[in-house]
């Protein structure tokens, strides 16, 4: 299955800045998709990141404040924009490999932290 | 949005006892995944489940497809130390949703 390179790791920003996160896949993946996990809580979807295309944002989550790049088929970045202390949380990307196995593969996130 | 309600929210097991964990939906999902994520790690896929009624394996796994499509349970046996973290269920109807998460821990 493809693996996920994310980075950076972690990081403390401070608000009104911005933040752009990286990942990497080892092979072309059809999709990309962003996360946002809140510490404690579950993955919430942020965005479905299409290459060639603009991002698909769901409910809540706008490109203004979330923009994402998907220039190729490996690669992909979400920025956090103007970033505020209810910004920091745990950011994932992940790949649908788009084979028989199905299930996304995630990178290892990118815990952030707003002051 | 489609909502999946997993539970329990936290274990809290001995070591050896069996452990099990369901995730039920308002909605139709037409791939029930289960998921475990260590700290400070990104989920790892556990089991993929791809038709209703399905029963699989993976080592001391098992987990279903609820036949209605709209629940899923994973058992986990003999539970061991490394066994510690968060497991999430997940639906797939296009892009994927998650549970809240069981947390379990395991005392040797």
């Amino acid at each position: 299955s493809a693996v996920i390179s994310q980075k950076p790791s972690r990081d403390i920003c401070q608000r009104g800045t911005s933040l752009t996160i990286q990942c990497q896949v080892d092979s072309q993946v059809t999709m990309m998709f962003w996360y946002r996990q809140q510490p404690g809580q579950s993955l919430t979807l942020i965005a479905t990141a299409n290459q060639g295309s603009e991002a698909t944002y769901e409910s809540g989550f706008v490109i203004d404040k979330f923009p994402i790049s998907r220039p190729n088929l490996t690669f992909s970045t979400l920025t956090v924009s103007n970033m505020s202390p209810e910004d920091s949380s745990i950011y994932l990307c992940s790949a649908d490999p788009g084979q028989e196995v199905y299930g996304y593969t995630f990178g290892s996130g990118t815990r952030l932290t707003v002051v | 949005g489609q909502q999946l309600n997993q539970s329990p929210q936290s274990m809290f097991i001995q070591e050896g006892e069996d452990v099990s964990m369901n995730c039920t939906s308002s909605s139709i999902f037409n791939t029930w995944l289960w998921y475990k994520q260590d700290p400070g790690e990104g989920p790892v896929l556990l089991i993929a489940l791809y038709k209703a009624g399905e029963l699989t394996s993976n080592g001391r796994l098992t987990a279903q497809f609820g036949i209605t499509r709209k629940d899923s349970f994973l058992n986990i046996s003999a539970s061991i130390p490394s066994d510690v973290g968060i497991y999430f269920c997940a639906g797939q109807l296009g892009d994927m949703r998650f549970g809240a998460g069981t947390r379990l821990t395991v005392k040797p």
